[in-house]
């Protein structure tokens, strides 16, 4: 089945600094969406991207939707520790119709104030 | 709009014994989705209805594992008998599918610990 390859699994950052992590597939995907994860709860959708090479941003977030379609990285910058969570990519396929979702394993960020 | 509820947010059972999770959709949207959440496989999409009729289950894991949708607002999984093996987060999403869009919003999660 098609799989994300997200990295790094882990990082553990000082607050201030940027962060970047991404994902990649060897499968094509028409929509990624990266969501954040906070303990106890349900993933939150953070940025939404629909055509390749669209760069988007959402305050100190910013995602691309790579051109070939197979990959999709997130920076955010200026870390604060509220920053903290699990953040994964998620992509959509166009084969079929399909609605699935299928989902990287996450990124655990930790900033340390 | 309250978001996608889910209900119980814990439950501890025995291994055998019956559980039901519920969920509450987005009011509105026309896509339900169940996943589960382990640390050794992450989020699985288990089943994924499309206007109360399931269109994908081949991520259910086995029989034991069922999902109904009674209306378009609400819908159950339920694991019959459980098994320690099945202790993991669930989580219901909800989405409003236009065909070209499908933005999933998710709801906080039932956590079940099988014993």
């Amino acid at each position: 089945g098609q799989q994300l390859n997200q990295s790094p699994q882990s990082m553990f950052i000082q607050e201030g600094e940027d962060v970047s992590m991404n994902c990649t597939s060897s499968s094509i995907f028409n929509t990624w969406l990266w969501y954040k994860q906070d303990p106890g709860e349900g993933p939150v959708l953070l940025i939404a991207l629909y055509k390749a090479g669209e760069l988007t941003s959402n305050g100190r977030l910013t995602a691309q939707f790579g051109i070939t379609r197979k990959d999709s990285f997130l920076n955010i910058s200026a870390s604060i520790p509220s920053d903290v969570g699990i953040y994964f990519c998620a992509g959509l396929s166009p084969q079929g119709g399909s609605e699935k979702l299928v989902f990287g394993k996450g990124t655990k960020l930790t900033v340390n104030p | 709009d309250a978001g996608v509820i889910q209900s119980p947010r814990h439950e501890v059972t025995e291994m055998g014994q019956e559980v039901t999770l519920r969920c509450k959709l987005i009011s509105g949207h026309n896509s339900l989705f169940w996943y589960r959440q382990t640390m050794m496989r992450g989020l699985e999409l288990l089943i994924y209805f499309n206007n109360n009729v399931p269109i994908d289950d081949s991520g259910m894991p086995e029989d034991r594992f069922s999902a109904k949708m009674p209306n378009a607002s609400f819908s159950t999984l339920k694991i019959q008998p459980s098994e320690p093996r099945d202790s993991a987060v669930y989580f219901c999403a909800s989405s409003l599918h236009t065909g070209t869009h499908n933005v999933l919003t998710f709801g906080a999660g039932s956590r079940l610990t099988v014993l």
